[in-house]
């Protein structure tokens, strides 16, 4: 079982739309953080939130924390093809990483 | 500073064998975390170890060990391959514990046939 459910799970929009996905739980967090994996490859982070209701902004992606540290969303501001990928958020608990299975972003030029 | 590497890249194996994979941590990190990720799913903890010695462990069963050495490198072995075991094994640096971030290597795809 997923101590992290993300959804939705696929989503596939025209470039220069907005979107945003949620990564829920039921369990607190230290921190949380999103990461995005292109296929075959490993996932690369993109940002570490700490502080409950922080936000974090990365150029056209913004970040939120929830206020009880129990989940997160990320915004993509006017998406681009290069935006396409598995955006991941893991919570840190115990030294050690529990995933989502992912928002599969397409963005269709 | 060189990121986190992994090897082999791919791996093709049968039922019953053994494999080894290997992980280089990024230049002064110390500690070292395992992970399967399933196609279509996220990737879930096998164990980390932190200065050579295992410093917590996923819900994986004995046959899936590792090692970490002197210089922080470290090594997956599963022994009696399954077929569920095929995956990409993902490994992730991070200085020292408790930490907050992990930095991940390209993965090694492992095939069990």
């Amino acid at each position: 079982t997923q101590l992290l459910e993300q959804s939705p799970q696929f989503l596939s929009i025209q470039e220069g739309e907005n979107l945003t996905v949620y990564c829920n739980s039921s369990s607190v967090f230290s921190s949380l953080q999103w990461y995005r994996q292109e296929p075959g490859e490993g996932p690369v982070l993109l940002v570490t939130v700490v502080t409950g209701g922080e936000v974090k902004k990365l150029k056209r992606l913004t970040f939120q924390f929830g206020d009880a540290r129990k989940d997160s969303s990320l915004h993509i501001t006017a998406a681009q093809p290069g935006d396409t990928g598995l955006y991941l958020c893991a919570g840190t608990k115990s030294n050690r990483l529990a995933f989502g299975k992912g928002n599969q972003v397409v963005v269709i030029p | 500073e060189t990121g986190v590497t992994q090897s082999p890249t791919h791996l093709i194996k049968t039922r019953g064998q053994q494999v080894t994979l290997r992980c280089s941590s990024q230049s002064g990190h110390n500690t070292v975390s395992w992970y399967q990720q399933a196609l279509g799913q996220g990737p879930q903890f096998i164990f980390q170890y932190y200065r050579e010695e295992e410093n917590g462990r996923g819900n994986f069963p004995p046959r899936f060990s590792g090692l970490q050495f002197p210089n922080y490198s470290s090594e997956l072995n599963v022994n009696a391959l399954e077929l569920d075991d095929s995956a990409l094994y993902l490994c992730a640096s991070s200085w020292s514990v408790p930490t907050d971030t992990q930095y991940f290597g390209p993965g090694t795809r492992l095939t069990v046939l």
